[in-house]
């Protein structure tokens, strides 16, 4: 089954504690992107990678890193997390969506910054 | 850059109803569309997409879009709502990134509500 996994659901941290997100795909895609859904706002892409070792920034990079050392997987990092990142975070996965393939997402992650 | 535009951050129908979501796109040239639901406290759902193929695309649990290029609207449609539908639906259109790589951007969702 074509699987994008999250990990953590869900979790409250506190101002500049360092956190990861991970996200793993079973699909051997070449495409992982990060997204951050904020009320009246839709989703926004955060970081994406064209495959391994090659990432680049989205829409809305600011306090954000990631990593692309694997193909299946792709963090993100949060080094210092700020309240305004308090957000729901998507993981997405695709063989490339420009030739109309499905983007897969992941089921989210809350995340909460107090 | 592309920029898709929902109309109607809420909308409300009764059961058996017509549920009619828009969707207005930005670009001149046909992108490949799709339409995402997403259920309470859940992921998102692929409902259906336009790849430039026939321009009525059918999805999943009855729903379809019309893509109509002189309009750019990609509007999602079911003729009889169920309580199962209410969810928030977002309409996305693929880009390009700044380095060439692509991405899809998304409408800032429509929460449907079904009312008995």
């Amino acid at each position: 089954e074509a699987q994008v996994t999250q990990n953590p659901r869900y979790l409250i941290t506190v101002t500049g504690k360092k956190l990861t997100v991970t996200c793993s795909q079973n699909m051997n895609h070449e495409y992982m992107s990060w997204y951050r859904q904020d009320p009246g706002l839709g989703l926004r892409q955060i970081y994406y990678s064209m495959n391994v070792e090659v990432t680049d920034k989205g829409d809305v990079p600011e306090g954000y890193k990631v990593s692309r050392k694997e193909k299946r997987n792709f963090p993100l990092i949060l080094e210092s997390p700020s309240p305004n990142q308090t957000s729901l975070y998507f993981c997405a996965s695709s063989a490339g969506i420009l030739s109309g393939n499905t983007i897969y997402f992941g089921e989210g992650s809350w995340l909460t910054v107090v | 850059a592309q920029s898709v535009t929902q109309l109607g951050s809420h909308v409300s129908v009764s059961e058996g109803a017509l549920v009619l979501l828009r969707c207005n796109y930005s670009s001149s040239v046909p992108p490949y569309l799709f339409w995402y639901v997403q259920y309470p406290n859940q992921g998102l759902q692929l409902l259906l997409k336009y790849t430039s193929a026939a321009t009525l695309v059918k999805g999943i649990n009855g729903f379809e879009a019309e893509f109509k290029k002189s309009e750019t609207s990609f509007h999602l449609t079911k003729p009889s709502a169920h309580m199962s539908d209410a969810a928030e639906y977002f309409c996305a259109v693929s880009d390009l990134n700044q380095g060439g790589s692509e991405k899809l951007v998304f409408g800032k969702g429509t929460k449907l509500t079904v009312n008995p």
